[in-house]
């Protein structure tokens, strides 16, 4: 089974709709990030975590909010989607004891906003 | 503001031959330096670490480089397969709040 699950895979909505992605990881890890990745500009950080009650924002958090509900889930929600929010969501974990800081990623959602 | 540029044009290299990734930043300095491969839906793939006080980092055919003077990596992938076709994305770690800022990624297309 995948470390790092996300739900839905892909997932088409409509304008002004709440709309909730979902990730699972099995690693055991203390730190979980949302991105999203749009052509040409890379992985943005959305939310991340260092653990279940440290929650910051990343460099795109505006229209987005997160629930850290345990070590192992992290959710992201749009709470009212918008066209330019059609992406590529990638949920990724981390150990904070890692020195080599390798992030895990998981195999992302493909959101399209009508 | 803090950028970081990888080649947006595809590298297309033949079978065999060393393909060679540049990765830039500006108003950064990072304590790492990650590179990852990417392949068509899917995340991304941790490669390779650098340091700031390492120049260099081998990984069977990988070869990454750290140029903090030039704010400069390169990535080295020797004696190139088709199945090294993928985008490579770089990334770059603050140890102070252990965030990641990644590059958008280069795609390389090794042919026979």
């Amino acid at each position: 089974d995948a470390d790092v699950t996300q739900t839905p895979r892909n997932r088409i909505t409509k304008t002004g709709k709440r709309i909730m992605l979902e990730c699972s990881q099995t690693k055991g890890h203390d730190r979980m990030y949302w991105y999203r990745q749009d052509p040409g500009l890379g992985l943005r950080l959305i939310y991340y975590s260092f653990d279940v009650k440290d929650i910051n924002k990343g460099e795109i958090s505006d229209g987005y909010s997160v629930s850290r509900q345990a070590q192992a889930k992290f959710s992201l929600s749009l709470e009212s989607a918008i066209p330019n929010q059609t992406a590529l969501y990638f949920c990724a974990t981390s150990d904070s004891t890692d020195r080599v800081y390798e992030q895990y990623f998981g195999p992302g959602t493909r959101l399209t906003v009508t | 503001s803090q950028k970081i540029e990888q080649n947006s044009e595809a590298l297309n290299i033949q079978e065999g031959k060393t393909a060679t990734l540049t990765c830039n930043y500006t108003n950064y300095s990072p304590a790492y330096l990650q590179w990852y491969r990417q392949d068509p839906g899917r995340g991304p793939v941790f490669l390779l670490l650098i340091r700031e006080n390492e120049k260099e980092k081998r990984k069977e055919r990988l070869k990454v480089t750290f140029d903090t003077t030039l704010k400069q990596s390169l990535f080295h992938i020797t004696a190139s397969q088709p199945a090294d076709s993928a985008t490579y994305l770089c990334a770059l770690v603050d140890d102070s709040w252990g965030k990641f800022q990644f590059g958008a990624g280069t795609q390389v297309v090794v042919t026979p």
